[in-house]
């Protein structure tokens, strides 16, 4: 099946330094997602993206969509304490007739630790 | 709106026992998925279901895994027997739409799950 590799598996860094990440895979896929968890919580959605190429900005994050669309990015500027936690990538394709069968894979995480 | 709703928040339970997950979706949403979250696997599409229809069930690990929505509000994820490696995390999560509308899935806290 589909499988995402998401880097790096952990990141410990002070408060107020950028943060990148990033999800790559050697299948394409249509939307590429960008989720945080806190802990003992659901994911939340923070950036979606659509198109080849999509730079879209929320807030502090930034996220990309590959030209190759195997490949995506997120960014976070000048870190706080509660942005602790783990990013999830997802990717998202759709199959069988006319598209209508849609199947979401994640990456394993990156678990962010803010030290503040 | 209360979000989407899991009970129980966790669950311990003994090999061989079945166990009973339920989730209660946003009321209007039409889609509603599960996963699994372990540490190996990370984040994992079970089952998802459109106006309480399975759609996709490839990614449910074993026939000891069954699925049910019997109407909009209610959704049951049953094992039967359980075993240790079913331990984990298990959410519920609805969405409006899926695929290549611009809709978000909002997760439930999730169920843990142990298996002795």
């Amino acid at each position: 099946g589909q499988q995402l590799n998401q880097s790096p598996q952990s990141m410990f860094i002070q408060e107020g330094e950028d943060v990148s990440m990033n999800c790559t895979s050697s299948s394409i896929f249509n939307t590429w997602l960008w989720y945080k968890q806190d802990p003992g919580e659901g994911p939340v959605l923070l950036i979606a993206l659509y198109k080849a190429g999509e730079l879209t900005s929320n807030g502090r994050l930034t996220a990309q969509f590959g030209i190759t669309r195997k490949d995506s990015f997120l960014n976070i500027s000048a870190s706080i304490p509660s942005d602790v936690g783990i990013y999830f990538c997802a990717g998202q394709t759709a199959s069988g007739s006319g598209g209508s069968n849609y199947k979401l894979t994640f990456g394993k995480g990156t678990l962010l630790t803010v030290n503040p | 709106d209360a979000g989407v709703i899991q009970s129980p928040r966790h669950e311990v339970t003994e090999m061989g026992q079945e166990v009973t997950l339920r989730c209660k979706p946003i009321s209007g949403h039409d889609y509603l998925f599960w996963y699994r979250q372990t540490m190996m696997r990370g984040l994992e599409l079970l089952i998802y279901f459109n106006n309480n229809v399975p759609i996709d069930d490839s990614g449910m690990p074993e026939d000891r895994f069954s699925a049910k929505m019997p109407n909009a509000s209610f959704s049951t994820l049953k094992i039967q027997p359980s075993e240790p490696r079913d331990s984990a995390v298990y959410f519920c999560a609805s969405s409006l739409m899926f695929g290549a509308t611009r809709e978000t899935q909002y997760f439930g806290p999730g169920t843990r799950l142990l298996v002795l």
